[in-house]
C-alpha cells in the first residue's frame, strides 16, 4: 500500500471548516483513499473513502486531486466533538487478510 | 450498520495474572478479525490476524505464546495477556472483517484499556 504523508496536527475555530491534507505521491491505479478517525480512548470510526472522484458523506467530503497524488479531507462545520486524531490511508480495496495499517495521523483540536 | 463490541471496556490485573478479552461481531459474520494495541500517544500497531478456524497470524516482534487469540466462530475472536506485565499496560483494539458486500469493510471495536500493576 501506498504511504502517507499528513501533518502532525492542526487547529480548527467551532464553525469552521476543517481541511485535512494527505499526501499521497506513490498511490496505484486500483488504491483507495481512506479517512478514519480516532477519538480519545475510543476505536477508529469509519469518515469516508475514494478512489478518484470527490465524495460527500453525513460526515465530510473527500477532495482528490486529478493526479490522485493528494487529497482534502473536510469537516464543512467543526464541532468540539470533532477533536481527534484524522487518519489517511491509501490501499488497494479490501481482499483477504490484508489489515489497515495505521500511520501517525493528523491530529484535530477544535477550539471554542 | 457493522457493530463490533468488546468485553471488557477497561481491566486492571495484578502482574502475573493472565487477562483475556473478547471481540465479537454483533450483525455480520467475522471472516477474518485484526487485533492491534496503541500506546499512549502512538499509532495502532498491528498485532496479529486470524481467521476463522485457524490459527492467527503475529506480526514480527508479537510472541504468540504471550497473546493467545481464539478465533473459534464467525461472531466471537478473543485475545488472552497471559502472565502480564506492566510493559503490557496498553490499549488493545480489535477489528471485524465481515464476508462480502458492505461488510467487507473493516469495522473496530471500542477497544479494551489494560493495566498491569
Amino acid at each position: 500500500d501506498a504511504k502517507t504523508t499528513q501533518p502532525p496536527s492542526m487547529d480548527c475555530a467551532e464553525g469552521r471548516a476543517a481541511n485535512l491534507p494527505c499526501n499521497h505521491s506513490t498511490i496505484s491505479g486500483n488504491e483507495y483513499v481512506y479517512w478514519y478517525r480516532q477519538i480519545h480512548s475510543q476505536g477508529p470510526q469509519y469518515i469516508i473513502h475514494g478512489l478518484k472522484n470527490n465524495e460527500t458523506n453525513e460526515m465530510a467530503s473527500l477532495i482528490i486531486t486529478e493526479d490522485r497524488k493528494s487529497s482534502t479531507l473536510i469537516l464543512p462545520h467543526a464541532t468540539l466533538r470533532d477533536t481527534a486524531v484524522y487518519y489517511c490511508i491509501v490501499r488497494a480495496p479490501f481482499s483477504g487478510n490484508t489489515p489497515l495499517v495505521f500511520g501517525k495521523g493528523t491530529r484535530l483540536s477544535v477550539i471554542a | 450498520g457493522a457493530v463490533v463490541s468488546q468485553h471488557p471496556s477497561w481491566v486492571i490485573c495484578k502482574s502475573g495474572t493472565s487477562v483475556k478479552i473478547e471481540c465479537r461481531s454483533l450483525d455480520f459474520q467475522a471472516t477474518t478479525m485484526f487485533w492491534y494495541r496503541q500506546f499512549p500517544k502512538q499509532s495502532l500497531m498491528l498485532m496479529a490476524t486470524s481467521n476463522e478456524g485457524s490459527k492467527a497470524t503475529y506480526e514480527q516482534g508479537v510472541e504468540k505464546d504471550k497473546f493467545l487469540i481464539n478465533h473459534a466462530s464467525l461472531t466471537l475472536s478473543t485475545l488472552t495477556v497471559t502472565s502480564a506485565h506492566p510493559e503490557d499496560s496498553s490499549f488493545y483494539i480489535c477489528s471485524a472483517r465481515g464476508r462480502q458486500g458492505s461488510y467487507n469493510e473493516q469495522f473496530f471495536g471500542p477497544g479494551t484499556r489494560l493495566t498491569v500493576l
